[in-house]
């Protein structure tokens, strides 16, 4: 069975760091790119970082420089690294699978939650 | 950055009534569009990609359509099971957006 399960989350202050991983099983995991993407409670879905096969990574304006997506082939996990965390930070955090490489995400994990408060 | 503007967002129905729900590219992204549904506490699912690629298993009452910058979701006979939130999300280019969803509730 293709599945994805996420851990790592809970409650962090404002400023601090957390990181997210992604236990990926029933698919050959080097071959697909991956993605996280994020939640906040009652709002919609906001693409959080990407990683392609070789390594290339992506991220969005909210999230460059502060978090880092990276992925360890070998024991089939992905990861996120997330520093200077904000309120705005606060979400569930999902691990996503790319279909076919830059295309739809077409598996995703239960979502793991990032609570950033004081 | 590609802006989407997704309508309506609350849409009341019926079982058995069809359904269309849109979503709008601050330009154009060619057919690389994809459509989720997610309930309540659980995670997004890939419905229709391509713009109007069916995702293996889901039901064929769910139809995608639309190129460029205007895109439509339909559900042709809505089902107890449909009550949902809706997203549209591009694949065109960094970074993906997703829509702001729209929510099918029971009229």
């Amino acid at each position: 069975e293709v599945q994805l399960v996420e851990s790592g989350g809970g409650l962090v202050q404002p400023g601090g760091s957390l990181r997210l991983s992604c236990a990926a099983s029933g698919f050959t995991f080097s071959s697909y790119d991956m993605h996280w993407v994020r939640q906040a409670t009652g709002k919609g879905l906001e693409w959080v970082s990407a990683i392609g096969t070789a390594g290339d990574t992506y991220y969005p304006g909210s999230v460059k420089g502060r978090f880092t997506i990276s992925r360890e082939n070998a024991k089939n996990s992905l990861y996120l690294q997330m520093n200077s965390l904000r309120a705005g930070d606060t979400a569930v955090y999902y691990c996503a699978r790319d279909l076919y490489g830059s295309g739809p995400m077409d598996v995703w994990g239960k979502g793991t939650t990032v609570t950033v408060s004081s | 950055v590609i802006w989407m503007t997704q309508s309506p967002s609350l849409l009341s129905a019926s079982t058995g009534d069809r359904v269309t729900i849109s979503c709008r590219m601050s330009q154009g992204i060619s057919s690389y569009l994809a459509w989720y549904q997610q309930k309540p506490g659980k995670a997004p699912e890939l419905l229709i990609y391509a713009a109007s690629t069916l995702q293996s298993g889901v039901p064929s009452r769910f139809s995608g359509s639309g190129s460029g910058t205007d895109f439509t979701l339909t559900i042709s006979c809505l089902q107890s099971e449909d009550f949902a939130t809706y997203y549209c999300q591009q694949y065109y280019s960094f970074p993906r957006t997703f829509g702001q969803g729209t929510k099918v509730e029971i009229k």
